[in-house]
């Protein structure tokens, strides 16, 4: 079963507003991914966490916090997002992860529509 | 420093037509691993296929066939007998195999494809 899902499928919020992206895998993968995709561009990586602990952060502004509560769950913790912030946001698993030797085709979700107002 | 590039940003064929597109990658490992990605119009990005720097052989997969060639740093995509299903955009990745492991996946830009009915 190669499913990851995300929710919300799509999120509206204020500049004001604290928010968190939810992504679920029961793949028993060892890493997770975030994205980000703009209209038009392929996705940008934003974090990679590998055996539940951060490996990667992209240089993210801290108005994106990660979390990974267990093995199967990654959440994105959104507060004082920016206009330019409105992308889809895909959440993305690998059996094995980055900096790591094995499998590392990502399985993605179907990603949140967000629109920062 | 690794690098994708695909060319054709946009290709419309008539159904039922071949449609192959090109993936030219950069890369100074010796080992690597190129992959395929179908963006539908939904969102989710959908994993085609992985193919290791030292595994040259040609794959078919129904409709779909990779052609890999090291010589040229090239690893094309062919559609055969393309349907609608098929419209979407498709990515083309690479990720390396370093001294610590694999590396992130370094997507190209994407090509639109539209399969006209």
């Amino acid at each position: 079963d190669t499913e990851v899902t995300q929710t919300p499928k799509h999120l509206v919020m204020g500049m004001t507003n604290k928010k968190s992206l939810k992504c679920e895998q029961h793949m028993g993968h060892r890493a997770m991914y975030w994205y980000k995709q703009k209209a038009k561009k392929p996705p940008e990586l934003m974090f990679v966490y590998s055996y539940e602990k951060l490996s990667i952060n992209e240089s993210v502004p801290s108005r994106f916090s990660p979390e990974c509560p267990n093995s199967s769950l990654l959440n994105l913790h959104l507060h004082a997002l920016q206009p330019e912030d409105s992308a889809l946001y895909l959440c993305a698993s690998s059996q094995d992860g980055v900096n790591s030797v094995g499998y590392n085709e990502q399985f993605f979700g179907p990603g949140t529509r967000l629109t920062v107002l | 420093a690794q690098k994708v590039t695909q060319a054709q940003t946009e290709i419309s064929v008539v159904e039922k037509e071949d449609v192959t597109l090109d993936c030219v990658y950069e890369t100074r490992d010796t080992t690597y691993y190129l992959f395929w990605y179908k963006q539908p119009p939904s969102g989710e990005l959908v994993f085609l296929i992985r193919r290791n720097s030292f595994d040259e052989q040609n794959e078919i997969s129904g409709r779909y066939s990779w052609n890999f060639q090291k010589s040229t740093s090239s690893f094309n995509f062919t559609i055969t007998a393309s349907q609608v299903v098929d419209s979407a955009v498709y990515f083309c990745a690479l990720s390396e195999f370093a001294n610590s492991g694999n590396t992130p996946l370094v997507f190209g830009k994407g090509t639109r494809l539209s399969v006209i009915a």
